[in-house]
């Protein structure tokens, strides 16, 4: 069984700050590995889709990379802004599932304070 | 492009009645979601639909849980009757079976069972 795991669970920093969040999967057997956003009381918003192919997805600040061998994958944010806060979610489709079943991580909390 | 839609967006009920929830997906759309997200976690998935079918409801408690996505648009999703532990966000979420399947979101319903 899938199991997603993300460390560390909250995380504060100041603005300006690069940070790393992390995620690791039990099975390397996946379609691909997504980033969501949730932002208090509203839904998720997708950051970044890197199929299992690839090595890594960059988007503005954001950079995300994956390991697939070793069950990992990594959302680097740089010169992070208040803006940034919410909370940050990465999910895996495993192929035993299907490509549209995703299994989510707890998420990670971030709070960048000016 | 109108994103997915849900209503309402709170929800308060006591133990034991029944409430329902409402989803709209994002035109063109044919696989839909329900998920469930507890405090702290990930959302879990509950149901999927393939147009109007169900093709994996493995995760929705059958007991008290029922959804229907009738000419395979919108979707309902009924709790009855409702239990403490039904306290949750619940997610709608749809895709368009291309684009390696990336998810879109709604805002969710925040259900408290009192």
């Amino acid at each position: 069984k899938q199991e997603v795991t993300q460390i560390p669970a909250a995380l504060s920093v100041p603005e300006g700050e690069n940070l790393v969040l992390n995620c690791s999967f039990t099975d390397s057997a996946i379609y691909n590995l997504q980033w969501f956003r949730q932002d208090p009381g509203k839904g998720l918003t997708s950051l970044l889709l890197i199929q299992s192919s690839q090595r890594e997805q960059t988007s503005g600040r954001l950079n995300a990379s994956l390991d697939k061998s070793s069950g990992r994958s990594t959302l680097y944010i740089a010169a992070s802004q208040p803006g940034d806060s919410a909370t940050y979610l990465c999910a895996v489709p495993p192929i035993s599932g299907g490509y549209n079943k995703l299994i989510f991580g707890a998420g990670t909390r971030l709070a960048v304070h000016p | 492009e109108a994103g997915v839609v849900q209503s309402p967006r709170y929800k308060i009920i006591e133990k034991k009645q029944p409430v329902a929830f409402w989803c709209n997906p994002i035109s063109g759309h044919n696989t839909l979601y329900w998920y469930l997200q507890n405090l702290g976690q990930g959302p879990e998935l509950l149901i999927r639909y393939e147009n109007e079918e169900a093709v994996d409801d493995s995760q929705l408690p059958k007991d008290r849980f029922s959804a229907e996505r009738l000419k395979g648009v919108d979707s309902t999703l009924k709790i009855q009757p409702a239990e403490l532990g039904d306290s949750a966000v619940y997610l709608c979420a749809s895709s368009s079976g291309t684009g390696a399947g990336e998810q879109y979101f709604g805002p969710g319903t925040r259900l408290t069972v009192t």
